[in-house]
Parts: structure tokens; sequence; C-alpha cells
């Protein structure tokens, strides 16, 4: 089945750096959702891209999507501990209504 | 509104029992999703319903587990018997496919463990 490839799996920075996370698809997406996952939570929907390109920013929170619609990227600046958790990206293709979960990755912000 | 709510959020069960899982939906959605995490496998998609009608059931590992939705705020998952490998956080969600994101409300969690 179609899969989302999402990089690093693990990411540890100091607190006030930044971070970024990756995810891939082989084949064009027809829209990529963010979901942020605290420990011991439940995953919780950040936003959405649909249109090549696109950049949207929640202000710390920067998410792109590319231009051929395969890959998309989360960047946050300046980390705070309460950006602690699992950032998961999730693909859909066509006009499928579920979603493909990446494999997410846990982002630790050291005080 | 209350959100998606789950019961129980927490299971301990012995190998063979049966276990239900119950999901509540946000009243009004008319997507509900299944899914299991583990920290091998990432979040898997079990198998979601549209207006209470199984879609796509591929997700199901096998045929110990069901699924049923027997009306719009009301979903069940089984397994039966139940075993070591199951032991996973299962998360409900749902959603109201239209105009906007079409984003999934997931609830709390049900924590199995099988002994």
């Amino acid at each position: 089945g179609q899969q989302v490839m999402q990089i690093p799996q693990y990411q540890h920075v100091q607190e006030g750096e930044d971070f970024t996370t990756y995810c891939n698809s082989s084949t064009t997406l027809s829209n990529i959702q963010w979901y942020k996952q605290r420990p011991g939570g439940h995953p919780v929907f950040l936003i959405q891209l649909v249109k090549s390109g696109e950049v949207k920013k929640q202000k710390r929170l920067t998410f792109q999507f590319g231009e051929a619609k395969k890959n998309s990227s989360l960047h946050i600046t300046a980390t705070q501990t309460t950006d602690v958790g699992t950032y998961f990206c999730a693909g859909r293709w066509g006009s499928a209504r579920q979603l493909t979960f990446g494999s997410g990755t846990q982002l630790t912000v050291l005080p | 509104d209350a959100g998606v709510i789950q019961s129980p959020r927490h299971e301990v069960t012995e190998m063979g029992q049966e276990v239900t899982l119950r999901c509540k939906p946000i009243s009004g959605h008319d997507y509900l999703f299944w899914y299991r995490q583990t920290m091998m496998r990432g979040l898997e998609l079990l198998i979601y319903f549209n207006n209470n009608v199984p879609i796509d059931d591929s997700g199901m590992p096998e045929d110990r587990f069901s699924a049923k939705m027997p009306n719009a705020s009301f979903s069940t998952l089984k397994i039966q018997p139940s075993e070591p490998r199951d032991s996973a956080v299962y998360f409900c969600a749902s959603s109201l496919h239209g105009r906007g994101y079409n984003e999934q409300f997931f609830g709390p969690g049900t924590r199995l463990t099988v002994l």
C-alpha cells in the first residue's frame, strides 16, 4: 500500500533551537495533514495542506507542501518545552477519505 | 461537545479472553475510524465506517478482530480470542467530510494489555 515516510524518528533539541521534521511520498498526494501527540495523549490536528507549494504558519510553526505534492515539512522556530511530543504527518491520495500516518518524529526539548 | 469518547480507558486481560472496546463519535460526524498504535508499527488504520457502513477493513489484522457500528453514535471493536501481540493503544477517531479540513478528532484511546 501507499506509505508516507517520515524522518527523523527522534530529535533532541535544546530549548530555543529550531526543529524540522520531513515527510515524503513516492506518489502525488491530494493533501497532507499534521498532528501532534503529547506523551500519553492522543493525536490532535494541527493543519492541512492542499495546494502545491503551500506554506502555512501558526505562530512558531511553519508547514510546507512541496511543489510536486510529494513531500511536506514542519518547522518549529525557537522550541519551547511545551512543544514536546510526537509530530505525525498523514497523507491522502486521490479521493480517499482515510489517512495514512507517517511513523512520527518524537521531539524532546531540553530546558 | 464532549469529543470522542472511548471506554474502557485501560483494559488488562488474559490471553484467550474476549475484549470489547467502545467508541462514541462526535455527534453529526459521518466517518468513524479505528486505529491501533504500537511502538513497532506506529499508528495503523484498522477499519473505517461511513454513515455506519464499513468501507475498508483491509487493516484488520486477522479474523479475530471484528468491528461494528450499529448506529451513528456507537461503535465497537472486538478481539476474540485476544493474544499478547494485540497489546497496544486503540484509538477511535471521527470526522465530518464536506467543506473544511475534514480533520480527524481522536478519542483518548484504550490501552489494552493482554497477558
